[in-house]
């Protein structure tokens, strides 16, 4: 799976987009880009994922760069619950052990009212 | 529909001592998972399962088994505890393109 490079930590006010950035410049055409996040001491939980269009849903949107190596994560109004680790995951769709997830150190998001 | 449980929430073990961990998801789910998570690290996977009746490695397998008898349950072992396995453990489960975790258990060992 490609390696993701994402910031340590961001700040943000509270109601204003937070915009986090991921690197993926090694990611291969089969590649998705996942993005989890953990709120302090629970499991993950899936936000969205995309191959190569912009991906909406009721969470957050995602924004993937033409040439696929970098993206970003926006959370059009965020609030105080936002405040999380997100994580940045590249990995290949299908079964099997492809549906492992390989976690790295994320970005602490805070969100400050 | 509970999704994914595990117990118990918290334990504290003596180095040597065994115990179990029990993950069960009530989703019907083919593929299951075991993390650890050890303090600013991101998950690092121990065992996983493609069905009832297999398990496989993941990157960190060591000083750990795991069962999966049955398809909604995936146990995981340890024989003798180390102060290393000290960690928080999250089990999980797959459908398609999202994984659905646990709330974790907290294990220390002294």
């Amino acid at each position: 799976d490609a390696k993701t490079t994402q910031p340590t930590s961001m700040d943000c006010a509270e109601g204003r987009a937070a915009n986090l950035p991921c690197n993926h410049s090694t990611i291969s055409g089969n590649e998705y880009v996942y993005w989890y996040r953990q709120i302090h001491s629970q499991g993950p939980q899936y936000i969205i994922h995309g191959l190569k269009n912009n991906e909406t849903n009721e969470m957050a949107s995602l924004i993937i760069t033409e040439d696929r190596k970098s993206s970003t994560l926006i959370l059009p109004h965020a609030t105080l619950r936002d405040t999380a680790v997100y994580y940045c995951i590249v990995r290949v769709a299908g079964g099997g052990s492809n549906y492992k997830l390989t976690f790295g150190k994320g970005t602490l998001l805070t969100v400050n009212p | 529909n509970a999704g994914v449980t595990q117990t118990p929430k918290f334990r504290v073990l003596k180095t040597g001592q065994s115990m179990t961990l029990l993950c069960a998801q009530d989703m019907n789910h083919e593929y299951m998972y075991w993390y650890r998570q050890d303090p600013g690290m991101g998950l690092r996977l121990i065992h996983y399962s493609v069905g009832e009746g297999t398990t496989a490695k993941g990157e960190v397998p060591d000083g750990y088994n795991v069962s999966r008898l049955k398809k909604q349950n995936f146990l995981l072992g340890l024989e003798s505890a180390a102060p290393s396995q000290t960690s928080v453990y999250f089990c999980a489960t797959t459908r398609f393109y999202e994984q659905y975790f646990g709330p974790g258990t907290r294990l220390t060992v002294t």
